[in-house]
């Protein structure tokens, strides 16, 4: 079985630039998380989505962060204008949603700003 | 809100002896409980997960965790550490909501 599927895996960019983030789910899960972990810290929940709707983006730096899942798969997040601070890995993340499913995580896209 | 602390950000210890990582948990509702891993460079991989039932959840790996109610604890063990051990732990809860609260991890180290 396929797991998550992201890309790219590194990027690096200068600060005040834009870059996106795109996400494929495990086949038939209808909940997509994307998580932001800085160095040293345990993973932060940016937004969940249940298909294509928003469940919870209360910790999205709307100002500068999008993201969107279009048909309720696929999703992209980007970040625009990207500060210093941005720098960290995007981990995206999928389930079949309640509270006890196992989430699965993708390998991560590891962003440097400099 | 539903929240885990791990004790101890670095856990260092020698191949072949006990693994135990801590982590205690603070929810106002029976709490679903995880420990995931992540070793460099990559995602993270769930190691178990507690919801219902037993107490004592045994993951892949050789790992398990005890749920203990009365301490509100999740602590992760290991009989025997191996190198391919070595590598970032979290302890995570969900509570009612199905969206994953981490605690700030522990960095396991494995020694001849």
């Amino acid at each position: 079985e396929a797991g998550v599927a992201q890309s790219p895996r590194y990027k690096i960019i200068e600060k005040r630039q834009s870059v996106a983030f795109w996400c494929n789910p495990i086949s038939g899960h209808a909940t997509l998380y994307w998580y932001q972990q800085i160095l040293g810290q345990g993973p932060k929940l940016l937004i969940q989505f249940q298909n294509n709707g928003v469940v919870d983006d209360s910790q999205l730096p709307k100002d500068r962060f999008s993201a969107e899942r279009l048909k309720g798969v696929d999703s992209t997040l980007k970040i625009q204008p990207a500060k210093l601070e941005d720098s960290a890995v995007y981990l995206c993340a999928s389930s079949f949603g309640g509270s006890g499913n196992t989430i699965y995580f993708g390998e991560g896209s590891w962003l440097t700003v400099v | 809100a539903q929240s885990v602390t791990q004790l101890g950000s670095h856990v260092s210890v020698s191949e072949g002896a006990l693994v135990l990582l801590r982590c205690n948990y603070s929810s106002s509702v029976p709490p679903y409980l995880f420990w995931y891993v992540q070793y460099p460079n990559q995602g993270l991989q769930l190691l178990l997960k507690y919801t219902t039932g037993a107490t004592l959840v045994k993951g892949i790996n050789g790992f398990e965790a005890e749920f203990k109610k009365s301490e509100t604890s999740f602590h992760l063990t290991k009989p025997s550490a191996h190198m391919s051990d070595a590598a970032e732990y979290f302890c995570a809860t969900t509570g009612t909501a199905s969206k994953l609260t981490f605690g700030t991890g522990t960095r396991l180290q494995v020694t001849l």
